[in-house]
């Protein structure tokens, strides 16, 4: 099976600018989650979606927000770029999402570098 | 409420010595658990992972790790370590409700380096 595959791999903004990330769960996989990884503040859980339903949410502000579409494809877009988005964001995928059992399954990347 | 406490942030180790990384945790119910590294410039990759059972769970590449009630601790280790096992090491517990999931909640990291 493929893994997770995130696009674009590599992405310069400026401020001000909007941004869509997009991942492709592992086949077969419901549950996709997105989590911002930076040097300062580690990995940092941003949501999870299931079935299309945003299930879990992290302490972001509302520029940040994300969907699920109904072949378990997701996006997360970032409005009013900032400095500090400048970041690693990664997608991962498990295979369901009802019981505590399944590990996630993580993507590349997509590295975003604001200007 | 959830957390992971990953206490080092780096641990170093000669190749051919035991390594261990260690990780402790807070849950208000029954603990997920599973340890995840990331090498430079990739995402995570699952290593292992703790549901029920046996406390020595095994993993991928050699690794397993000691799951311990009473200490609430779920420290990774290797008989032997290799240089190449030199990476970013996180731990991670799953919010379980009984009938609602949570998020998975992420240590802050353990950087392992391994010398020849």
């Amino acid at each position: 099976k493929a893994g997770v595959t995130q696009t674009p791999r590599y992405l310069i903004k400026t401020r001000g600018q909007q941004v869509t990330l997009s991942c492709s769960p592992i086949s077969g996989h419901r549950s996709v989650s997105w989590y911002q990884q930076t040097p300062g503040q580690g990995l940092q859980f941003l949501f999870e979606y299931f079935s299309e339903t945003q299930r879990n949410k992290g302490n972001f502000p509302g520029r940040f927000s994300g969907r699920q579409f109904s072949n378990s494809r997701s996006e997360m877009n970032v409005s009013t770029l900032e400095l500090g988005d400048s970041a690693l964001y990664l997608c991962a995928s498990s295979l369901e999402g009802r019981t505590p059992r399944n590990e996630q399954f993580f993507g590349p990347g997509t590295r975003l570098t604001v200007l | 409420a959830q957390s992971v406490a990953q206490p080092e942030d780096q641990v170093n180790v000669a190749e051919g010595n035991p390594l261990t990384v260690k990780c402790t945790y807070s849950v208000s119910g029954n603990p997920y658990l599973f340890w995840y590294v990331q090498y430079p410039n990739r995402g995570l990759q699952f290593l292992l992972k703790y549901i029920t059972g046996d406390n020595l769970v095994k993993g991928s590449y050699g690794f397993e790790a000691e799951f311990n009630k009473s200490q609430t601790s779920f420290h990774l280790k290797k008989p032997s370590a290799l240089v190449s096992d030199s990476a970013l090491y996180f731990c991670a517990v799953r919010d379980w409700r009984g009938s609602t999931l949570g998020r998975l909640y992420f240590g802050r990291g353990t950087q392992l380096t391994v010398w020849p």
